[in-house]
C-alpha cells in the first residue's frame, strides 16, 4: 500500500536562511507526487508536481523538490525563506488505480521567524 | 482559476443534528472528494465521486454520507452529529480522464459539535 511520511512535523528557521522540509513515499505504482501548501485560515494550494522526467521540479513562490527514486524521497527546498512562506507544508503521493486520489502525509509546520 | 467554494467557512451544530456540508465547483470538474482534516494526522479522504451520482468510500466514511446530484455539486452529510466529528473539512474537485491531474481545494469548514 502507498504511504507518505513527513518525519518533521515542526521545522523553525530564520528568515532569508534556506530550509528543506522532507518526505519519504512508498509506491508500487507509477509514482506521482506532489507537495502542497496550506496558509492560515485557508485550504490547500498546488506548489509543485512530478510526473516524470527531471528530477527537479520548480515550482511557485521560489521552491522546488528533488525527486530521488533510489532513496524514495521527494524534499521541498528553498535557498532563502520569507516570513510569508510560514505555512503547514503537505506531500502527497498518487494512489493505485485508475483515479487520481492522492495520500498525504501527515504535515510539516514551516515557522519562519525574524 | 478553478474555484471550489464550500458554502461555510465556520459552523457550529448540536450532537445528534444532521448536517450538510456544501461543495461547488466551476470548472466541469468530473472528480470531486471530501477530506477531514485534524492536527497531526493530515488530510484523510471520508469520500471520493467521480461522476454524478457515482461515489466510492474513502478511508474513514463511518458516520458520513454524500450526495452528488449534479456536476458542480458535492455535498457531505453528518446523519447524527457527534462531538467526534469536530475537525476542519476540505472538498477538493479534479478533472478526470487521468491520473496525473492535480486537485484543487476550497478554503475548508471548520466544524464544530457540541
Amino acid at each position: 500500500a502507498q504511504s507518505v511520511t513527513q518525519l518533521d512535523s515542526q521545522v523553525p528557521v530564520f528568515e532569508e536562511a534556506p530550509v528543506e522540509l522532507r518526505c519519504n513515499y512508498s509506491s508500487s505504482v507509477s509514482v506521482y507526487l506532489f507537495w502542497y501548501v496550506q496558509y492560515p485560515n485557508q485550504g490547500l494550494q498546488l506548489l509543485l508536481k512530478y510526473l516524470s522526467g527531471s528530477t527537479l521540479v520548480k515550482g511557485i513562490n521560489g521552491f522546488e523538490a528533488e525527486f530521488n527514486k533510489s532513496q524514495t524521497s521527494f524534499h521541498l527546498r528553498k535557498p532563502s525563506v520569507h516570513i510569508s512562506d510560514t505555512a503547514e507544508y503537505f506531500c502527497a503521493v498518487r494512489r493505485g488505480g485508475a483515479t487520481n486520489k492522492l495520500i498525504f502525509g501527515t504535515g510539516t509546520l514551516l515557522a519562519v521567524q525574524p | 482559476d478553478v474555484k471550489v467554494t464550500q458554502s461555510s467557512r465556520y459552523l457550529v451544530k448540536r450532537t445528534g443534528e444532521k448536517v450538510f456540508l456544501e461543495c461547488v465547483q466551476d470548472m466541469d470538474h468530473e472528480n470531486m472528494f471530501w477530506y477531514r482534516q485534524d492536527p497531526g494526522l493530515g488530510l484523510r479522504l471520508i469520500y471520493f465521486s467521480y461522476d454524478v451520482k457515482m461515489k466510492e468510500k474513502g478511508d474513514i466514511p463511518e458516520g458520513y454520507s454524500v450526495s452528488r446530484e449534479k456536476k458542480e455539486r458535492f455535498s457531505l452529510i453528518l446523519e447524527s452529529a457527534s462531538t467526534n466529528q469536530t475537525s476542519m473539512y476540505l472538498c477538493a474537485s479534479s478533472p478526470g480522464g487521468g491520473r496525473r491531474q492535480p486537485q484543487h481545494f476550497g478554503d475548508g469548514t471548520r466544524l464544530s459539535i457540541l
